[in-house]
């Protein structure tokens, strides 16, 4: 039962556009919600997150949208630099688990020359 | 990834030997988690651990895993008689405390492999 979802395994986007990753939950019971960056070999790293009482964060070139109606975040990264090439994992906690987080697959970002 | 300290790196085990990964969370953290990740797929959770107590084993195989996190030392992950499907990436993450929405941070892994 995978309750985060990430449905583009990978996603290619030009040096200085915005790249835009994708994040669907089925859990109605998680209220925070966080984006990881990954490289090879390395653990994750933390990126933003937001919790459910707010439906936007903003942090420089990164940004996540909540919309709960419609259980999907996004993260948005604007200006996309060839340093952002990574693994992006959503994740999400819920009350009673401690911060316990469950992952989505992950979406590989390219971001090319 | 600063702080949250894992070793070995790289493990290498024979079919039905033992392998023991550590972990060493960040200073001032007392609660730690575990977490596989098998090849191209995302990270799965298996075990939240206290010092000195389990609180959440519902991520962890019935057989053959186990973990603890003693009042000393760092936390084990421990597989009894490996086959080969638990060739992964183990990550350990940490927090200062129970829920305090923080996110957690995770250590460059073990990758285990099982010849």
């Amino acid at each position: 039962d995978q309750q985060v979802k990430q449905n583009s395994p990978s996603l290619s986007v030009q040096e200085g556009r915005i790249s835009i990753l994708n994040c669907d939950y089925t859990n109605s019971m998680f209220d925070y919600f966080l984006w990881y960056k990954k490289y090879p070999a390395e653990g994750p790293t933390f990126l933003i997150s937001i919790s459910s009482i707010k439906d936007k964060n903003e942090d420089g070139r990164f940004t996540v949208f909540l919309n709960k109606s419609a259980k999907h975040l996004s993260l948005h990264i604007v200006p996309s630099q060839p340093g952002d090439s990574a693994v992006y994992f959503c994740a999400a906690s819920a009350p009673g688990g401690g911060n316990k987080l469950t992952f989505g697959t992950g979406t590989q970002l390219k971001v090319e020359l | 990834n600063a702080g949250v300290m894992q070793n070995p790196r790289h493990l290498v085990r024979r079919r039905g030997q033992e392998a023991r990964l550590r972990c060493s969370p960040m200073k001032g953290h007392s609660h730690v988690y575990w977490y596989r990740q098998l090849p191209e797929e995302g990270l799965k959770f298996m075990v939240y651990l206290q010092k000195e107590n389990i609180i959440d084993e519902s991520g962890m195989p019935k057989e053959r895993f186990s973990a603890e996190f003693p009042k000393e030392g760092p936390s084990i992950l421990r597989i009894q008689q490996v086959v080969r499907g638990d060739s992964a990436a183990y990550f350990c993450a940490s927090s200062p405390g129970y829920r305090d929405n923080s996110p957690l941070h995770f250590g460059n892994g073990t990758r285990l492999t099982v010849t």
